[in-house]
């Protein structure tokens, strides 16, 4: 079955602008995850979605946000965005989330903040 | 702060030497998994492992769950070029919902 899609795959924003981006999880899967990755801070939980509540949410300010369908497709936003904003965005999906889940991860999407 | 260290945080080997990654926590974990990533792409799951002690095999690679589920190891023998990647451990608590800690990643690269 196909796997986790995320688009788009690059993007490039000016600071102070917002931006979207786009999972598709695996077709079945419920429970959708983001994380953002940096050289330095490494990979780091933003929020999960499920049945298109919010469940678990992780310490970044609320510029970030997300949402959840019906259909289990999940978008997040960054609102006002920052230079350190730049990082490679990471959406993982899975059953139901419950642990221990095994969590399947899209290609991401690559920010560039100028 | 970073719940779960890796070490080493780099490892340059020759093809066909033996390797093992740890992965330590001060917090016990109910379960941990192990993930590779490539540049350009998610990471990939390699292995799920649950119980303290629990060793689980898949072809050239061992991982252990360490007795305490503080901690795990990565042991990779005879490595090859294709076992390039970062190696990250991941850990989740008990309680439900899963919020998976990730470690610090170990960039492993093997030279043919």
């Amino acid at each position: 079955k196909a796997g986790v899609t995320q688009t788009p795959r690059y993007l490039i924003k000016t600071r102070g602008q917002q931006v979207t981006l786009s999972c598709s999880p695996i077709s079945g899967h419920r429970s959708v995850s983001w994380y953002q990755q940096t050289p330095g801070q490494g990979l780091q939980f933003l929020f999960e979605y499920f049945s298109e509540t919010q469940r678990n949410k992780g310490n970044f300010p609320g510029r970030f946000s997300g949402r959840q369908f019906s259909n289990s497709r999940s978008e997040m936003n960054v609102s006002t965005l920052e230079l350190g904003d730049s990082a490679l965005y990471l959406c993982a999906s899975s059953l139901d989330g419950t642990e221990p889940d095994e969590q399947y991860f899209g290609p991401g999407t690559r920010l560039t903040v100028t | 702060t970073q719940l779960l260290e890796q070490s080493p945080q780099f490892l340059s080997i020759q093809e066909g030497e033996n390797l093992t990654v740890y992965c330590n926590s001060s917090s016990v974990f109910s379960s941990l998994q192990w993930y590779r990533q490539e540049p350009g792409e998610g990471p990939v799951l390699l292995v799920t492992v649950v119980t303290g002690g629990e060793v689980k095999k898949l072809k050239r690679l061992t991982f252990q769950f360490g007795d305490a589920r503080k901690d795990s190891s990565l042991h990779i023998t005879a490595a090859q070029p294709g076992d390039t990647g970062l190696y990250l451990c991941a850990g989740a608590r008990s309680g439900g919902y899963q919020k998976v800690t990730f470690g610090t990643g170990t960039k492993l690269q093997v030279i043919p």
